[in-house]
């Protein structure tokens, strides 16, 4: 089955710095890579996905790129703020099976 | 994006007790999921639940432990059963709203004592 891993599990930075958050992923199939944001107290967010025929895209702060050949996908928050401190999960899909994979989490904290 | 109300937020439980917890969209969906969350750990789906159908569970995970209903497209419950410490966990429903993307309830954090 689908192994993701990801990689650093902890993430310091100060403000205004970039974070990168790295996935890698075994199967091949999988072709949906979704990124949610978990904060205190609460449930997964998705902040920002991309399918395995694109291979970057923005949304403001945040980019994801996905290598297909190496596969692995990556997480990228320009000008980081606090309030991106946060647990980040990256997960993996083959939507003929409708069942995602998540990663272990990074847990990012972003110093004032 | 769908909202998913989830009940109760959190509980502290006898062991050998039961739990209920309540899933509620405010739009009709086919698939409901539950999954897992151990302290600091990562997500692990528990089953999935479709309107009409028994539920689907993943390996590790059985229907006397974690009986599940889906009575209707905007509801399901989750129980865990003869709690013990082990169980002791952040158990959350989520629904596929963006296609594929999923929307999460907050959660209920269950401490078994």
């Amino acid at each position: 089955g689908e192994n993701v891993e990801q990689h650093p599990s902890t993430l310091s930075v100060q403000e205004g710095d970039s974070a990168v958050i790295k996935c890698t992923y075994s199967d091949s199939a999988s072709n949906y890579f979704p990124w949610y944001k978990q904060e205190l107290g609460k449930g997964p967010q998705l902040i920002i996905d991309i399918r395995s025929n694109v291979g970057e895209k923005k949304d403001q702060r945040i980019a994801v790129t996905l290598n297909k050949t190496a596969k692995h996908f990556s997480l990228h928050i320009t000008e980081t703020q606090p309030e991106d401190s946060a647990v980040y999960f990256c997960a993996v899909l083959n939507t003929g099976g409708f069942k995602t994979i998540f990663g272990a989490g990074t847990r990012l904290f972003v110093k004032a | 994006s769908a909202v998913i109300s989830q009940k109760p937020s959190r509980d502290i439980c006898q062991r050998g007790t039961s739990l209920t917890i309540q899933c509620q969209v405010d739009s009709q969906v086919t698939m409901m999921f539950w999954y897992r969350q151990q302290p600091g750990q990562s997500l692990t789906l528990i089953a999935t639940a479709n309107q009409g159908s028994e539920a689907t569970y993943e390996s590790g995970f059985v229907i006397d432990k974690f009986p599940i209903s889906r009575p209707n497209l905007t509801f399901s419950t989750l129980t865990v059963s003869n709690m013990s410490p082990e169980d002791s966990s952040i158990y959350l429903c989520s629904v596929e709203w963006t296609a594929y993307g999923y929307t999460f309830g907050s959660g209920t954090r269950l401490t078994v004592v």
